[in-house]
């Protein structure tokens, strides 16, 4: 089965402390991971890949195949990063993508 | 270029009444998607397309059909609406050649089902 989960509805922490945003995935063979990032009144966006291996605006996120996770994270966390996070896997045939619930962030000072 | 838009933005229905929204893209995407974005429930496909005059079914199709008779227009249309059906929904699309990995997203239309 292909399944994403991502156990925190809610994440709340201060400015400056690190951040973790925990995602699992099921799946057989390679997975395609994904993080994307919905911003108060703004579209849901690509945030980074996991083939990418980039950090974009502060968040990487590493692909622990023994763990099946794929957890984003930040050393520093800003007011601006407060937002819905989702992860995602790309399905077996490469024709969409399998999201999970989502994580609210906030960050407050 | 306008990206993805969706119309309309908010609508009000009752139970029994149908619908179409309408989603557009100038992006020459090959692949489109609705969603729907639920409390808790995170982001659910409800059918995609491939390329024009494809379909297909994803997580969450019941009441809901889709046309793509235009590649730069994927309708989704709910025949008779039901209050389980108010939601947020997402049209997006992704490159024609790098599949389904960086899809772009509408700006959502709020839908009430009463």
């Amino acid at each position: 089965a292909q399944r994403v989960t991502q156990p925190e509805k809610l994440l709340s922490v201060f400015k400056g402390a690190p951040v973790e945003l925990k995602c699992n995935y099921s799946y057989s063979g390679s997975p395609e991971l994904f993080w994307y990032v919905q911003y108060s009144r703004q579209r849901l966006q690509l945030l980074l890949r996991h083939i990418s291996r980039e950090s974009i605006k502060g968040f990487t996120a590493d692909l622990n195949k023994g763990e099946t996770s794929f957890h984003l994270k930040k050393p520093f966390a800003q007011e601006e990063d407060s937002a819905m996070y989702y992860c995602a896997l790309l399905n077996q045939a490469g024709t969409a993508l399998i999201f999970g619930k989502g994580t609210t962030l906030s960050v407050s000072s | 270029n306008a990206g993805v838009t969706q119309t309309p933005k908010f609508r009000v229905l009752k139970t029994g009444q149908s619908m179409t929204l309408l989603c557009a893209q100038d992006m020459n995407h090959e692949y489109m998607y609705w969603y729907r974005q639920d409390p808790g429930m995170g982001l659910r496909l409800i059918h995609y397309s491939v390329g024009e005059g494809t379909t297909a079914k994803g997580e969450v199709p019941d009441g809901y059909n889709v046309s793509r008779l235009k590649k730069q227009n994927f309708l989704l249309g709910l025949e008779s609406a039901a209050p389980s059906q108010t939601s947020v929904y997402f049209c997006a699309s992704s490159y024609p050649n790098t599949g389904a990995e960086e899809q772009f997203f509408g700006p959502g239309t709020r839908l009430t089902v009463l």
